[in-house]
């Protein structure tokens, strides 16, 4: 069965860190783009991060420099580094499989979130 | 970057109305855009992809189409599970969401 186990949230000072990691099971972590998706209380969702395939990686401009995505190989895992938190970043945390591909057309990689773990809740709060 | 907007915010219906629920895109994706699903307290669930493909399990009664910069969501008999949020996506960037609350 593909699933994905998400871990790691927790309460956090504003300013702190924390580390979340997404163990996948069921399929390669490596061989798929991975990505994380986070939601604020009562708010929509929000991208945050990809890590390609490839091993290159983006983020969205409110996470960049701050947060840093990654992959264990051996473990089959994903993680999400998170520094220099702040009240905004609270919110529960995805991590999702993505299927791509590449459009001709518009010349770039394009993505869809197909397997989503349950979340984990991050809450920055003194 | 791409921005997404989705309209209405709610939808009010009832069991077996259809839903049409609308996502517009800055600019040209071609056909390149998901829809999502998600219930309180639930991760959300894949739909439709590449506009207009249901991915596995989901049921005919959901339906995408468009293209370009106009795309739209049809349910074509509500159930009592489908009251839900819906969002769309195009890489990065996701909608605001539309609510299908019970009228």
């Amino acid at each position: 069965e593909v699933q994905m186990v998400e871990s790691g949230g927790g309460l956090v000072q504003p300013g702190g860190s924390l580390r979340l990691s997404c163990a996948a099971s069921g399929f390669t972590v490596s061989s798929n783009y991975m990505s994380w998706v986070r939601q604020a209380p009562g708010k929509g969702l929000e991208w945050v991060s990809v890590i390609y395939s490839g091993g290159s990686t983006n983020y969205a401009d409110s996470v960049k420099g701050r947060f840093t995505i990654s992959r264990d190989n051996s473990k089959n895992t994903l993680y999400l580094q998170m520094n220099s938190l702040r009240a905004e970043d609270t919110a529960v945390y995805y991590c999702a499989r993505a299927t791509s591909g590449y459009s001709y057309e518009l010349y770039y990689y394009y993505y869809y979130m197909d397997v989503w773990g349950k979340g984990t809740t991050v809450t920055v709060s003194s | 970057e791409i921005v997404l907007t989705q309209s209405p915010a709610t939808l009010s219906l009832s069991p077996g109305e259809r839903a049409t629920l609308s996502c517009r895109a800055s600019q040209s994706v071609s056909s390149y855009l998901a829809w999502y699903q998600q219930k309180p307290g639930q991760a959300p669930r894949l739909l439709i992809y590449d506009a207009s493909n249901r991915a596995t399990g989901i049921p005919a009664r959901f339906s995408g189409s468009g293209s370009g910069t106009d795309f739209t969501l049809t349910i074509s008999s509500l159930e009592p599970e489908d009251f839900a949020v819906y969002y769309c996506q195009q890489r990065g960037t996701f909608g605001p969401g539309t609510k299908v609350d019970i009228k």
